[in-house]
This record gives structure tokens, C-alpha cells and sequence, in this order.
């Protein structure tokens, strides 16, 4: 289909490996951002991107996560030494302009657990 | 820090009854979202709501946002087993125009 699509679904780690997840936005969306989803809450706001420039980082967790999107359009969050509290489920989400009158189209998600 | 809240956490009702949900903030929202959101799946936008006191309404689901635009509340009337699901209420800051605050959101089970 023509949705955000996310990959891997599901991504097992062992505490302290590195980790790489990939968004593809909708074809032709400004706008990228990142969520993360802990078990029974609600998303929370990780990091947004327009086009290549990453305009918005402060929901990130710490120094060990780094996002980027090089050239505007496909997107990696990558976590280094994985930790257990990192376990969660990781929202990708564009939208044409990013502006609050505008819909976040989201991926299904990359479920991450960290052994 | 959780900005907005929703209430119930958790709803088990019956087939045919109606129920509330709401969303509840101390801060002020230029604007707030209603999502639903199935196991293994991201979250689907089900309407906005944008002007203080506004009514939506979409087939069997009513939405409302507070006057003072810091409230809002999902009203299903009728429900049915299709209903059931996790529903999120998401708003932006009047001083951010991309970032979406989400609620913790209200899980929902509509028995046949």
C-alpha cells in the first residue's frame, strides 16, 4: 500500500547491542517523526524531522539514540547499547507539512525487546 | 510528564450500551485528536477538533472539545464489538505547531 512502512515488526535484543530501525514515510511528506509507545500508554514524542533536518530532538531519552533521515526521505533510529528500559514499541509517523492542521499518518510499529 | 489524562483506563461494557470517555489537561490546545488504535498497529485518526465548544460527529461516535479547549470527551452510542480497541486523545500546545502530546489512553472491550 501507500502507508508509512516500518521494518523490522519485531526486533530481540540482547542488553547492550546495538539496534537499527527504518521508517519509509508516505511518498512525498514533508514531515517525519518519531514515538515511542511503552506498554499500556499512550505514544510519546521522540524526535521530527522536516525534510533532512532534524528540526526537533528533545524527546529523545538519552545520548545513545540518534535519528536521521539524510536524504528527506527514508528514516533510521538507531539505539546503541540497548538497555531494558528501551523496550517498547517504536511509532513512525509523516505528514505533508507537519502543521497541526495537517494529519501524522503512522506505521504499524517496531515492537523492540531487549533481553 | 503526562499532560493529558483519560478516564476510564479501562472499559468493559456490553453490547448496545453507550459510554463516555475523556480527556482532561490543565494546559490549553490549539487543537486536540481522537485515535483509535488496534493490537499491532499504529494509531488512526478518527477526527479533529479545533474551535472551543465544537461538536463532531461521526456515525455512532460523538466528540466534543471544551469550551476552555483544555477538555474533551468521546461519546459512543450503541457500541458494538467492532468498537472495541484503544483509543487515544492527542493535542498540540498552542505554542508548537507539529508536536502531539497523547493521552495515556482508554482501552475499550465491547462484548457480544
Amino acid at each position: 500500500g501507500a502507508g508509512v512502512s516500518q521494518s523490522p515488526r519485531y526486533k530481540v535484543a540482547k542488553r547492550g547491542q546495538d539496534v537499527a530501525l527504518r521508517c519509509d514515510p508516505i511518498s512525498g511528506h514533508v514531515s517525519l517523526f518519531w514515538y515511542q509507545q511503552a506498554l499500556g500508554q499512550g505514544p510519546e514524542f521522540l524526535t521530527y524531522f522536516q525534510n533532512e533536518a532534524q528540526l526537533d530532538k528533545s524527546g529523545l531519552p538519552s545520548d545513545r539514540f540518534f535519528a536521521e533521515r539524510p536524504e528527506g526521505s527514508v528514516s533510521t533510529l538507531k539505539i546503541q547499547r540497548t538497555q531494558q528500559e528501551d523496550s517498547a514499541v517504536y511509532l513512525c509517523a509523516s505528514s505533508l507539512m507537519g502543521l497541526n492542521n495537517q494529519p501524522q499518518h503512522f506505521g504499524d510499529g517496531t515492537r523492540l525487546s531487549i533481553l | 510528564t503526562q499532560l493529558l489524562e483519560q478516564s476510564p483506563q479501562f472499559l468493559s461494557i456490553q453490547e448496545g450500551e453507550n459510554l463516555t470517555v475523556y480527556c482532561n489537561s490543565s494546559s490549553v490546545f490549539s487543537s486536540l485528536q481522537w485515535y483509535r488504535q488496534e493490537p499491532g498497529e499504529g494509531p488512526v485518526l478518527l477526527v479533529t477538533v479545533v474551535t472551543g465548544g465544537e461538536v463532531k460527529k461521526l456515525k455512532r461516535l460523538t466528540f466534543q472539545f471544551g469550551d476552555a479547549r483544555k477538555d474533551s470527551s468521546l461519546h459512543i452510542t450503541a457500541a458494538q464489538p467492532g468498537d472495541t480497541g484503544l483509543y487515544l486523545c492527542a493535542g498540540f500546545e498552542v505554542d508548537s505547531s507539529y508536536k502531539l502530546i497523547f493521552g495515556s489512553g482508554t482501552r475499550l472491550l465491547v462484548r457480544p
